[in-house]
């Protein structure tokens, strides 16, 4: 159970392109998504938690209007990197909790690769 | 000071070795705690959660120590497979950079 789907996987794409990541919950809904971004060798750093039906709340530092976040439906959030550059380039993961509950794990998805040219 | 402290590593163990890593966390409200494994290049996988009386779960003990603020992980006989980054996450949040543990044969 807890299966969370990250599409795509891995994309190379040229300087000013926008890419759409989607993370989907498989077997359960998931009020609450959020999103990171691991560069190497270093931690996960939350961008920004996505709740279904509102606006998503960002952490300090990341641009809301570069990195779009839709969370249209309990089992589906979105993140477009608008006009990426190469310093956009990096690992992007999605993570979803089962319920409401603060002791609840959460669960990764793949995970994205993302290559700016 | 970062919310969680890891200890990066590298640990280099032979295989049956026993390896065990703290993780201190700065935000004394945190009231859950995980590990993760993250394999290279991969997302991020629950290991176990981490219980205040202490939990086990096969080869891996997870300890809380509300006192000193730190959370370990304790891997009895070593394998191969157990080479990996381990992430501690302390409730909201916050992940630890990681600890590598490699183990040699």
């Amino acid at each position: 159970g807890a299966v969370v789907s990250q599409h795509p996987s891995w994309v190379i794409c040229k300087s000013g392109t926008s890419v759409k990541i989607e993370c989907r919950s498989l077997d359960f809904q998931a009020t609450t998504m959020f999103w990171y971004r691991q560069f190497p060798k270093q931690s996960l750093m939350l961008m920004a938690t996505s709740n279904e039906g509102s606006k998503a709340t960002y952490e300090q530092g990341v641009e809301k209007d570069k990195f779009l976040i839709n969370h249209a439906s309990l089992t589906l959030s979105t993140l477009t990197v608008t006009s990426a550059h190469p310093e956009d380039s990096s690992f992007y993961i999605c993570s979803a909790v089962e319920g409401v509950e603060d002791n609840q794990p959460q669960h990764f998805g793949d995970g994205t690769r993302l290559s700016i040219l | 000071r970062k919310e969680v402290e890891q200890d990066p590593g590298p640990f280099n163990v032979p295989e049956g070795a026993t390896v065990a890593f703290n993780c201190t966390y700065s935000n004394s409200a945190s009231q859950s705690f995980f590990w993760y494994r993250q394999d290279c290049r991969k997302e991020p996988k629950l290991l176990m959660s981490v219980y205040s009386s202490g939990n086990e779960d096969g080869r891996f003990t997870a300890q809380l120590n509300r006192a000193s603020q730190y959370i370990s992980l304790l891997i009895r006989d070593s394998k191969l497979s157990d080479s990996a980054t381990y992430l501690c996450v302390a409730y909201k949040l916050s992940f630890g950079a990681g600890t590598t543990v490699t183990v040699r044969a």
